[in-house]
């Protein structure tokens, strides 16, 4: 598959680690955000969201933090697996009625056995 | 069906051509997107679809570029006069309903030469 992963910023961490991935969003106006994965030669794959009224949201093995005052975003993964590894986009939506979904740059995450 | 589906997955034009590529969403999806994905970077909005509606197309680079989704379902994205920039990855997504969360197809690379 294709190297989406080409010229990322890339993320090493070890089987079992907790990995933090971190995103600086654009827009003060948005107000959804969500975590994507991409693997290598598939298209980006859903892993959690968020809404700008919150500060954290949980999911299974997943934590995503939001902070609004410094427009930040991060993604926790607990206990990281190879299966893991993946490039990682940040996207946010403006609030207003449009519908388009803004992604961030991307990091790529190894994780080594 | 099970997934977001797009023909072709491969496509390779000469400069000058026009191409059509098309998307299958999940079925009852009411909101398709198409995104244009370079390598190493993410997706990029181009254009959606709420039914039959296409509320935004701001995204569309240029007047070569154009989408339809006549019956509210499968859609097409054309590029008329092909050049060798628009060479990349095209990826359709769909949701349930507007906000709500998208799916994303396989994609079609398109390379102009």
């Amino acid at each position: 598959g294709e190297s989406v992963g080409l010229h990322l910023p890339t993320l090493s961490v070890q089987e079992g680690d907790n990995s933090i991935i971190n995103c600086a969003y654009s827009n003060s106006a948005s107000d959804y955000f969500i975590w994507y994965k991409q693997e290598s030669g598939k298209g980006p794959q859903f892993i959690i969201d968020i809404r700008s009224n919150m500060d954290k949201r949980q999911g299974q093995r997943v934590t995503v933090l939001l902070n609004k005052t410094v427009k930040h975003l991060s993604l926790q993964i607990a206990a990281t697996q190879p299966g893991d590894s993946a490039v990682y986009f940040c996207a946010e939506i403006l609030q207003g009625g449009s519908e388009k979904l803004v992604f961030g740059k991307g990091m790529k995450l190894t994780v080594n056995p | 069906g099970a997934g977001v589906s797009q023909s072709p997955r491969y496509k390779v034009t000469k400069r000058g051509q026009d191409v059509t590529l098309r998307c299958d969403p999940i079925s009852s999806h009411a909101t398709l997107y198409w995104y244009q994905q370079a390598l190493g970077q993410g997706p990029e909005f181009l254009t959606y679809f709420n039914y039959e509606a296409q509320p935004d197309k701001s995204g569309l680079p240029s007047d070569r570029f154009s989408a339809e989704r006549p019956e509210g379902s499968i859609s097409t994205l054309t590029i008329q006069r092909t050049e060798q920039r628009d060479s990349a990855m095209y990826r359709c997504a769909s949701s349930l309903a507007v906000s709500g969360q998208q799916y994303f197809g396989p994609g079609t690379r398109l390379t102009v030469t």
